[in-house]
Parts: C-alpha cells; structure tokens; sequence
C-alpha cells in the first residue's frame, strides 16, 4: 500500500517565524488533506489539495503530484499553530482508504 | 450544524469488558469511517463504510466489529476489550466520490485497565 512520510517529525519556533512542513508519499493519489490536531486532539480540515495551490489566510499548501509530495506552509506562526500536522492520502486503487502520515509536531514559543 | 458526533467522549473500561462506540452525522455523507489514534502516532484505519448496507477492513480491524446502522450512524464495537485497544478513537464521514474531504468527530479517549 502506499506510504506517507512527514518531516520533519518534530519542529520549534519563535512566534513570528516561518516554516515549511513536507509530505511524501509513495504512489499516484486521488485524495490529499491536511489537517491540524490542536492541544485538544481535535483534528481540524486544512486543505484538501491533491494538486495545485491553495491558501487560507497565514497557511498555504502545494501538492505535485507528478513528484509526488506535498508542502504546508505557515507564515508568521502564532502559538495558536501549535500541535499536530497530519497529511492524509487516498490512492488511485479505487477504494476510499485513507493513509495517515506519522505527524509533524509544531511548537511556538512566545 | 453537529457535523459528526461521537459518544461517549471518555470511557475506561476493564479488560474483557465490552463496549460500543457511537457516531453519527447530520451532512448526508455517504462514507464513513473510524480510526484509531496511538500516544505519538498518526490515524490508522479500523474499517470503513464506503455507503449504508457494505463496510470494509482498514489497516487494523482484528478485535473489532462495526454496523453501519442506517445512512446517519456507524458504531465500532469491542467484544473483549485488551490493554492494546487504549486509544483515541476518531469516527469521520466524507460525501461520496473520491474528490470529497472527510469530516472528523472530537474523538473517544478509551483506557483498557
């Protein structure tokens, strides 16, 4: 089946940065979303970008398809950013089976 | 506007003890699906139901069963709970076809003692 590999794992930053979280994943997708899990373990819907770009307000994401990965971008990180960053795939098999990535676990300090 | 609920929000339970786990959802979805979520871990999928009347194995479906009880709700039950089913346990309905985000309940935090 397909694999979903996030990095990095673990990242920490001071308010106001900037970063980049990646998705890769194994093989052709039907189904791509990110999703944030808050301090409260409530995953909220991000994007839903199989391909293409997308943005919403500080966040933005690019999918490529073709090179198969997928990039979640957050500008001017608040604390409010913290948590967890899932991304989330389907694959073209024809089933509605979604794969989970392992997470990046954000943390911004004040 | 509910989305997807799920009950009850905490359980704990005793090994061998069993236990249903309710969701149900009010935006006329099609699929339906429930996870499970480890300490440091990503979902992983228990089973799904990709429309009412036919459900299908996910990743991780041995000690559980589910019923897709109408269009609205899908219950994952455990027959004899074990120490290995402490989890968090997400339910999350999408509408049909493959182009459809899915929608996740606020989860079920299980303790098997």
């Amino acid at each position: 089946g397909i694999q979903v590999e996030q990095s990095p794992p673990d990242l920490i930053l001071q308010e106001g940065a900037n970063s980049t979280l990646r998705c890769n994943f194994s093989d052709s997708v039907n189904n791509l979303q990110w999703f944030h899990q808050n301090p409260w373990g409530q995953l909220i819907n991000l994007f839903y970008i199989p391909s293409g770009t997308k943005q919403n307000g500080r966040l933005s994401a690019t999918t490529v398809a073709t090179e198969r990965y997928s990039l979640l971008y957050i500008s001017s990180s608040q604390t409010t950013d913290s948590g967890v960053y899932f991304c989330a795939v389907v694959g073209t098999s024809g089933t509605y089976k979604y794969i989970f990535g392992t997470g990046t676990r954000l943390k911004v300090l004040a | 506007n509910a989305g997807v609920t799920q009950t009850p929000k905490f359980q704990v339970l005793k090994t061998g003890q069993s236990m249903t786990l309710q969701c149900a959802q009010d935006m006329n979805h099609n699929s339906m699906y429930w996870y499970r979520q480890d300490p440091g871990m990503g979902l992983r999928l228990i089973y799904y139901s990709a429309s009412e009347g036919t459900t299908d194995k996910g990743e991780v479906p041995n000690g559980y069963n589910v019923s897709r009880l109408n269009k609205r709700e899908f219950s994952l039950r455990l027959e004899s709970a074990a120490p290995s089913q402490t989890s968090v346990y997400f339910c999350a309905s999408k509408t049909q076809g493959p182009h459809q985000p899915q929608h996740f309940g606020d989860g079920t935090r299980l303790s098997i003692l």
